[in-house]
């Protein structure tokens, strides 16, 4: 099975901050990652596809990046609505595995 | 507009089984897999089964297999699963969502309580 880690596990920023959230996987999987984003309370959104395609409706300032290993997710200014939990989740085989998830606090 | 719907959650006592439902709407529900997710209490998401749109492939995460089945009802746009001997590790707040491969539309979620 594909193993997903994500770092950092939290992170604490400040409104107006560049944020960055990593995502690495076990063994190659192209570009065949999804990002989503779960606030307090919540049933996840899907955020990202194709490890940089934003989903119709996102805002611009997240954005993703990366293949094959190594992917990333980043919020450029972060805003107090972002406060939430991201997780990425591989969707090259089955079984699908999830990152252990990034909790994001605002400062 | 896309809604997922689950029910059928509640309180079970180990060993015993329970059957979670997912009524779909707003897509053509037979031409898309739909794939059930769940989350422990205070802890991240975990996979746990797809089912592809024709109903004949199914996948499911090693720490269920052979305990839960996954099954759907085209005509009636519903998911199903079926979960069978039930442990307190399977303690959690089921979704069922939409896969395209990625899961593009997710329900709003049903607790799960494994307790004696």
């Amino acid at each position: 099975d594909i193993q997903l880690t994500q770092s950092p596990s939290f992170l604490s920023a400040s409104v107006g901050d560049r944020v960055t959230i990593t995502c690495r996987a076990s063994q190659g999987i192209s570009s065949y990652l999804a990002w989503y984003q779960q606030k307090p309370g919540k049933a996840p959104k899907f955020l990202i596809y194709a490890a940089s395609t934003l989903q119709s409706g996102v805002p611009s300032r997240f954005s993703g990046s990366g293949s094959a290993t190594e992917f990333t997710l980043t919020i450029s200014s972060l805003q107090p609505e972002d406060l939430a939990t991201y997780y990425c989740q591989q969707v090259n085989n089955y079984p699908r595995t999830f990152g252990g998830g990034t909790k994001v606090e605002i400062k | 507009e896309v809604q997922l719907v689950e029910s059928g959650g509640g309180l079970v006592q180990p060993g015993g089984c329970l059957r979670l439902s997912c009524a779909a709407s707003g897509f053509t529900f037979s031409s898309y897999a739909m794939s059930w997710v769940r989350q422990a209490p205070g802890k991240g998401l975990e996979w746990v089964s797809v089912i592809s749109g024709s109903g004949g492939s199914t996948y499911y995460a090693d720490s269920v297999k052979g305990r839960f089945n996954i099954s759907r009802d085209n005509s009636k746009n519903t998911l199903y699963l079926q979960m069978n001997s039930l442990r307190a590790e399977d303690t959690a707040v089921y979704y069922c969502a939409k896969e395209s491969p990625q899961l593009d539309y997710w329900g709003q979620g049903n607790l799960v309580t494994v307790s004696s």
